[in-house]
């Protein structure tokens, strides 16, 4: 099956830096997403991006389709954004079957 | 709105037990789905629907049956619980294969 890597693991800011985190997936997609769950468990969709690029206020995402790869950006991070950020796709004819990746871990310090 | 429901948020099973973990929605989603949550790993399907009436498995199917009869409900059964099912659960909805609303999980420990 398709396998969906992210990194880094795991990852420590200052409160006004900059980050990006990084999907790698070994197959073609037709479904990408990211999602955050914050540190109490609550899961929110960021993302439906299986090509080009939007943005969401701080928050903006680039998938490279046909370099299997998607790029999730946090400029200006602020304490609130810390969590867990996941991307997670879908491939063939199973788009609603997402396959998770396990997670960038993001804690950013006042 | 509430969007989805999960219930219980907590339970404790005996290992041989069956339980039922509740999940509704009132924003008229045609898809739910039920995923679980290890410790350290992202989310696993269990089953998704993409309508009332009908199922689909997921990755990790075994151990779980669920039924769609209305829009609103997805219920989840676990048969026969074992400790490897210990675990959190969620519940999700969307309108189409994005958009996804989650419940707020159910901890679930097998003893």
């Amino acid at each position: 099956g398709i396998q969906v890597e992210q990194s880094p693991p795991d990852l420590i800011l200052q409160e006004g830096a900059n980050s990006t985190l990084r999907c790698n997936f070994s197959d073609s997609v037709n479904n990408l997403q990211w999602f955050h769950q914050n540190p109490w468990g609550q899961l929110i969709n960021l993302f439906y991006i299986p090509s080009g690029t939007k943005q969401n206020g701080r928050l903006s995402a680039t998938t490279v389709a046909t370099e299997r790869y998607s790029l999730l950006y946090i400029s200006s991070s602020q304490t609130t954004d810390s969590g867990v950020y996941f991307c997670a796709v879908a491939y063939g004819g199973s788009q609603g079957n997402l396959i998770f990746g396990k997670g960038t871990k993001l804690s950013v310090k006042p | 709105n509430a969007g989805v429901t999960q219930t219980p948020k907590f339970r404790i099973l005996k290992i041989g037990q069956s339980m039922t973990l509740q999940c509704t929605q009132d924003m008229n989603h045609n898809y739910m789905y039920w995923y679980r949550q290890d410790p350290g790993m992202g989310l696993k399907l269990i089953y998704y629907s993409v309508g009332a009436g009908i199922t689909d498995k997921g990755e990790v199917p075994n151990g779980y049956n669920v039924s769609r009869s209305t829009t609103e409900d997805f219920p989840l059964r676990l048969e026969l619980a074992a400790p490897s099912q210990t675990s959190v659960y969620f519940c999700a909805s969307s309108p189409s294969d994005y958009g996804y609303t989650f419940g707020s999980g159910t901890r679930l420990t097998v003893v």
